[in-house]
């Protein structure tokens, strides 16, 4: 079983939509969730990380769900600009000194 | 300005070559990464090191080989024995030796062998 599984979409939605995308992670011991963002034919940059409590920046709201191993990234009010991949990023924990990236989510935000 | 360089943004060499793809940071960060994206496929680590004189292979280290002699670099050379060398090679240092932190990415390399 893959650490990180992402659904791979493509997630198509017009400008202000409201779009979810759910990663699951294999590690129950997990202890650091991060999204990042890729664009085409860029290197993936921070978009935030996950807290227990959940977090949000502006239009993007990160949760984390234990018991259920699952990680979600809500983006309100899309924009053109955030047609991206999104990368779902998890420290299992079990190994230092690395990160494991989920295959990432493709979304295009037509206008 | 702060930050992870790769060079050559671009590389181009024939098979049975060596090549060796740069990278540096001027962020003072302990850890650093080579991962390899191949198209529509995520990212694979390749080596990390978390300390200078030190490094650990990551999953697909066959092929490959680093060495990080000081804390700003960390070079990788792609060895003849590497069998599907064309790639997206991207380079990432951390802050942490837990490998709790986040990542931050160099703007990567981009092989072709032929």
């Amino acid at each position: 079983r893959k650490e990180v599984e992402q659904d791979p979409g493509p997630f198509n939605v017009p400008e202000g939509a409201t779009v979810a995308f759910n990663c699951t992670y294999s590690n129950s011991a997990s202890q650091s969730f991060f999204w990042y963002r890729q664009d085409c034919r860029k290197e993936p940059k921070l978009l935030m990380s996950v807290y227990s409590s959940g977090n949000e920046d502006g239009r993007f709201t990160a949760q984390l769900n234990r018991a259920s191993q699952y990680i979600s990234l809500l983006i309100r009010d899309s924009k053109l600009s955030d047609s991206a991949t999104y990368l779902c990023v998890v420290n299992p924990s079990s190994t230092l000194g690395r990160l494991y990236f989920g295959r990432g989510t493709q979304l295009t935000v037509w206008p | 300005d702060g930050g992870i360089t790769q060079s050559p943004k671009y590389l181009f060499r024939k098979e049975g070559q060596n090549v060796t793809l740069s990278c540096e940071q001027n962020l003072n960060h302990d850890a650093m990464y080579w991962y390899r994206q191949d198209p529509g496929q995520g990212l694979r680590l390749i080596y990390y090191s978390q300390i200078v004189n030190d490094f650990q292979k990551g999953d697909i280290a066959e092929g490959y080989s680093v060495s990080r002699e000081k804390k700003e670099s960390f070079p990788l050379t792609v060895t003849s024995a590497q069998k599907n060398p064309t790639a997206f090679y991207l380079c990432a240092s951390s802050n942490g030796l837990a490998g709790f932190d986040e990542q931050y990415f160099g703007p990567g390399t981009r092989l072709t062998v032929t």
